[in-house]
Parts: C-alpha cells; sequence; structure tokens
C-alpha cells in the first residue's frame, strides 16, 4: 500500500534552517509528482512547492520562492524540502503528497518557528 | 492567483440529512478541481477530482459536480464519520495550486 512518512520537523529559531523528508513505499516513485502542503494551526491548507517526477519541473508558492528548495532522489524513493531563513509565519504542519491532484498524503511533520 | 472560495465557512446538518456544500473560483479552472476531507488530527483525503470523480475508496454518497467557476460537492446522507472539514483545490492553473478556505460540517 501507498505509504509516505515524513520526518524532521522541530523547534526552529527565526532565521534558522531545517530540513524536511518524506519517504516513499508502495508505489513506483519516479512515476509520481510530488508536492509539499502546509497547514499553519488551525488554519487551512497551503500548497508551498511542487517537483515533477523527473525533478526537471519546479514551482514554489511566492511566500516561499527564494528560501525553501524542493528536491528528490528516486534512487532512494525519497523527498526533500529545504527550508532556509524560516519566520515565525512558516510554522505548520508540513505535508507530503503525491501525484496532482494530491491522491495520498502522509501523516504531517509539524515545524514550529519561534524564538 | 486564482482565488478559491467556498461557502457556507460551516454547515450544520443532521445525520441522515443532504449537505450541498459550494466552492467557487475566481476565474476558470475547467474540471481540474477536487475536493478533500480532513477530519481533526488527520490528514486531507483525496474524495474527488475531475470535479465529479470519485477517488478510490470513496462512497457513492459523495459526488462532486460543476466545471469552469462553480462546483459542488454533495453528501447525499450524512454518517456520522463524514462531520470534518472539507476544502476545494484548483489543479488547473500553474505554478499556485490554491485551496478554498474550507467548509465545516458539524452535526446539527
Amino acid at each position: 500500500q501507498v505509504q509516505l512518512v515524513e520526518s524532521g520537523g522541530g523547534l526552529v529559531k527565526p532565521g534558522g534552517s531545517l530540513r524536511l523528508s518524506c519517504a516513499a513505499s508502495g508505489f513506483t516513485f519516479s512515476d509520481y509528482s510530488m508536492s509539499w502542503i502546509r497547514q499553519a494551526p488551525g488554519k487551512g491548507l497551503e500548497w508551498v512547492s511542487y517537483i515533477s517526477s523527473s525533478g526537471s519541473t519546479i514551482y514554489y508558492a511566492d511566500s516561499v520562492k527564494g528560501r525553501f528548495t524542493i528536491s528528490r532522489d528516486n534512487a532512494k524513493n525519497s523527498l526533500y524540502l529545504q527550508m532556509d531563513s524560516l519566520r515565525a509565519e512558516d510554522t505548520a504542519v508540513y505535508y507530503c503528497t503525491r501525484g496532482r491532484p494530491f491522491d495520498y498524503w502522509g501523516q504531517g511533520t509539524l515545524v514550529t518557528v519561534s524564538s | 492567483e486564482i482565488v478559491m472560495t467556498q461557502s457556507p465557512a460551516t454547515l450544520s446538518v443532521s445525520p441522515g440529512e443532504r449537505a450541498t456544500l459550494s466552492c467557487r473560483a475566481s476565474q476558470s479552472v475547467s474540471s481540474n478541481l477536487a475536493w478533500y476531507q480532513q477530519k481533526p488530527g488527520q490528514a486531507p483525503r483525496l474524495l474527488i477530482y475531475g470535479a465529479s470523480t470519485r477517488a478510490t475508496g470513496i462512497p457513492a454518497r459523495f459526488s462532486g459536480s460543476g466545471s469552469g467557476t462553480e462546483f459542488t460537492l454533495t453528501i447525499s446522507s450524512l454518517q456520522s464519520e463524514d462531520f470534518a472539514v472539507y476544502y476545494c483545490q484548483q489543479y488547473n492553473n500553474w505554478p499556485s495550486l490554491t485551496f478554498g478556505g474550507g467548509t465545516k460540517v458539524e452535526i446539527k
């Protein structure tokens, strides 16, 4: 069965960095585009970034452009999100999702940006 | 950026009743519209894609309709497990894949 397992969340100070990972299993990872979606506490869903199956096409939300970097390693069935220059407003649960639309979601990893 | 507007924000419904949720796009998204269900403490789950196609394993009481800018999610007879927050999302216009603000379906 399809599984997406995020890791790497935690507490970080404003201006700091964090790298999220998503381990995929149960499907041919290299066949699917992937995205990161986030949800601030008590708020709605916000798409963050997209990467095509080969990694050749990448998009970012304006709110994270220039600060976040999405990448993937198809040999390791893994998706990543490098988050730099973190701000308080980046505090959220970050979900790894498959495809477009997003047909499978991980359980999420909480990122808290606070001093 | 396409803005997705959902209404109402909260819908109070009795079990067994019909629920109708609306989603409006600020410009046409063709039929590239999905609906998701999210229960407290859980990740969202895909219900409908292509505006009207149920995702794998989704019960027939969930149906979607619409195209262009106006969309509807209908739950024909609400079960206890259907009380949740529902989000629409357009995936027609890149690069921003926008979500609506959500409709909370609560027990009346």
